[in-house]
């Protein structure tokens, strides 16, 4: 069992498709992330949530909306998005503030029609 | 603001040849730095981080980075090059420990620079 499990691996949807991505760990951690990893580009933080509370959201547009039910799992709600969006959506965890040290999933390779 | 550099997107070295990957970085404090791999189709994975004590990091896989205040560097090295070895790194820079209120690290990242090892 992997410590970071994120569901689907791949994923196409049209613009007015409606999806979410999941994301679990099995780490005990208290902190939650969604990475969007897009060629020739730096991974983007878009939202992270501590101790289930949403703490940091970079200015993502609404067609992304995080949800955190629990310390263990994270989604994001896709809803009419944009061919731009395709990327590879990387969920991570870590453990407080004091090591650095995220922990990412596999990654969800979203394509947008 | 903190700000990473990759210099080269892609490096490519003979199997046994030194690998170097360099990063520098930008901080308005004293930074912690990191590298992570990232393996086809995979997510990341840490390396090894630097977090104020000694300026050599030791990390995974046979992987070193020092530390340089005076260049602002933090460059990757090992001495050896694998065919395991080929793979995505990306360098990160994050503010100290104190990160976000709440909790939460935030990382900056660079852009990533892709090893190709040849026989």
């Amino acid at each position: 069992e992997t410590g970071v499990t994120q569901t689907p691996r791949h994923l196409v949807m049209g613009m007015t498709n409606k999806k979410s991505l999941k994301c679990e760990q099995h780490l005990g951690h208290n902190a939650m992330y969604w990475y969007k990893q897009s060629a020739k580009k730096p991974l983007e933080l878009m939202f992270v949530y501590s101790l289930e509370e949403r703490v940091e959201n970079n200015s993502v547009p609404s067609r992304f909306s995080p949800e955190c039910p629990n310390s263990s799992h994270l989604f994001l709600h896709l809803h009419t998005l944009q061919p731009e969006d395709s990327a590879l959506y990387l969920c991570a965890s870590s453990q407080g503030a004091n090591t650095g040290e995220l922990f990412f999933g596999e990654g969800s390779r979203l394509t947008v029609l | 603001a903190q700000s990473v550099t990759q210099l080269g997107s892609h490096v490519s070295v003979s199997e046994g040849a030194l690998v170097l990957l360099r990063c520098n970085y930008s901080s308005s404090v004293p930074p912690y730095l990191f590298w992570y791999v990232q393996y086809p189709n995979q997510g990341l994975q840490l390396l090894l981080k630097y977090t104020s004590a000694a300026t050599l990091v030791k990390g995974i896989n046979g992987f070193e980075a020092e530390f340089k205040k005076s260049e602002t560097s933090f460059h990757l090295t090992k001495p050896s090059a694998h065919m395991s070895d080929a793979a995505e790194y990306f360098c990160a820079v994050s503010e100290g420990p104190w990160g976000l209120t709440g909790g939460g690290n935030k990382l900056t990242f660079g852009t990533g620079t892709q090893l190709k090892v040849e026989l």
